[in-house]
Order: structure tokens, then sequence, then C-alpha cells
């Protein structure tokens, strides 16, 4: 089961500053919050990770709460190519492998 | 730097019936791992190969199957085809070990009839 809790769905108008939550209060020390994306039946793209630091790259911003059980990501300026369903998941980098569990994502629609 | 590709991209195949998908990782890379995707049960973990080998395996019955190649490139195959296994399938690669970003590729979307 994933271990996020995420709501269903969004929506943000163009332009502005989109902040999706996550939940992960069960989230362990050694544990990252990655983000992807999904547009309409394309693959999973990457957005962003972290552990406990804030992050930001040229995508997007990362902002992790101090206890770690919860996070938002944050578009600055969202535009119609945005829309998509974005996915919050933890696990643990180590070598143990690459499983992801994706849970059921926020549905983010971007409008005019 | 070429992203993960798969081919092929669209199948129709019927019930009973046998398919492979191919999927080649981004240069460099030699872990592959494989999702399902469907309405019903959103994106599911298949599993991984690093080196030729299965790593981690999700909880699919045992038509399902995989394989890599030495240079890393990476098959499925479904036996016995049903129609519960339309779906899109994912490959994603990433350089090693756990600790590294997964990338995605397309998809190769399946219809079983």
């Amino acid at each position: 089961d994933a271990k996020t809790t995420q709501p269903p769905s969004m929506d943000c108008a163009e332009g502005r500053a989109a902040n999706l939550p996550c939940n992960h209060s069960t989230i362990s020390g050694n544990e990252y919050v990655y983000w992807y994306r999904q547009i309409h039946s394309q693959g999973p793209q990457y957005i962003i990770h972290g552990l406990k630091n804030n992050e930001t790259n040229e995508m997007a911003s990362l902002i992790i709460t101090e206890d770690r059980k919860s996070s938002t990501l944050i578009l600055p300026h969202a535009t119609l190519r945005d829309t998509a369903v974005y996915y919050c998941i933890v696990r643990v980098a180590n070598n143990a492998g690459n499983m992801l569990t994706f849970g059921g994502g926020t549905r983010l629609m971007v409008k005019p | 730097k070429a992203g993960v590709t798969q081919t092929p991209r669209y199948l129709i195949k019927t019930r009973g019936q046998q398919v492979t998908l191919s999927c080649s990782p981004i240069s460099g890379h030699r872990s592959v791992s494989w999702y399902q995707q469907t309405p019903g049960q959103g994106l599911q973990f298949l599993f991984e190969y690093f080196s030729e080998t299965q790593r981690n395996k999700g909880n699919f019955p045992g038509r399902f199957s995989g394989r890599q190649f030495s240079n890393s490139r990476s098959e499925m195959n479904v036996s016995t085809l049903e129609l519960g296994d339309s779906a899109l399938y994912l490959c994603a690669s990433s350089l090693a070990t756990g600790r590294e970003t997964q990338y995605f590729g397309p998809g190769t979307r399946l219809l079983v009839l």
C-alpha cells in the first residue's frame, strides 16, 4: 500500500502557483520524498525529490515540514501544460532496489 | 542522451495468446523496472532487473515474466493473456542501485480482446 495521502484533485489558475500537498505521516528517517507527474497516457516524469531539506529545481520546489510528516510540491507559475496527475512517493534510497509504490495521486487541472 | 524507449507502442492481442514487450534503458543505466497501469489498480510494480538478475518482484502471477540482457535491454513476457491484462506497461531505468532516480519510458499500450 502507498504510504502517502494526496487530495484526488485540485484546480489552479494559469500563471498562479500550484501547491500540491502530500501527507506521509509514517515516513521513516531514511525515506526520501519523490514527486512524479503523468500527463495523460504518457510515462511518469520525474520532478523532484528530497530527504529533509527544501529542494528547488527548474521545474518545481519541494517543501518538507520539519517533522517530515508532510510536504508540498510548488509549481511557481502553472501553465496549461502542467495539467497532469501528480504522484507523491516515499521510498528508501539504498542498494536494495528501485521499486516505487504509487498511490492515487492528485489530478491537477490548470485552467485559463 | 536518448530517453527510455519501449517497443511496440501499441499492441492488440486476443485471449490466450502471449506477448513480449521490449525496453531499452537510458545509455549507462543498468537497472530496469516494469510497471503495469490500469484504470482500476493504478500503477503497480511488476519486477526489476539489475545485471541480468531479477532483484525485486511485485505481486503478479507467474504468467508475467521478464529478463534482462547483457546490454541492459529488457523484455517482459505475458503468457496466456487475459482480458484483464489490458493495460499500459511502463518501463523505467536508473543507473544501478536503489539510490538513483528512475526515468520512465512512454509505455506500451496492450489491448487484449
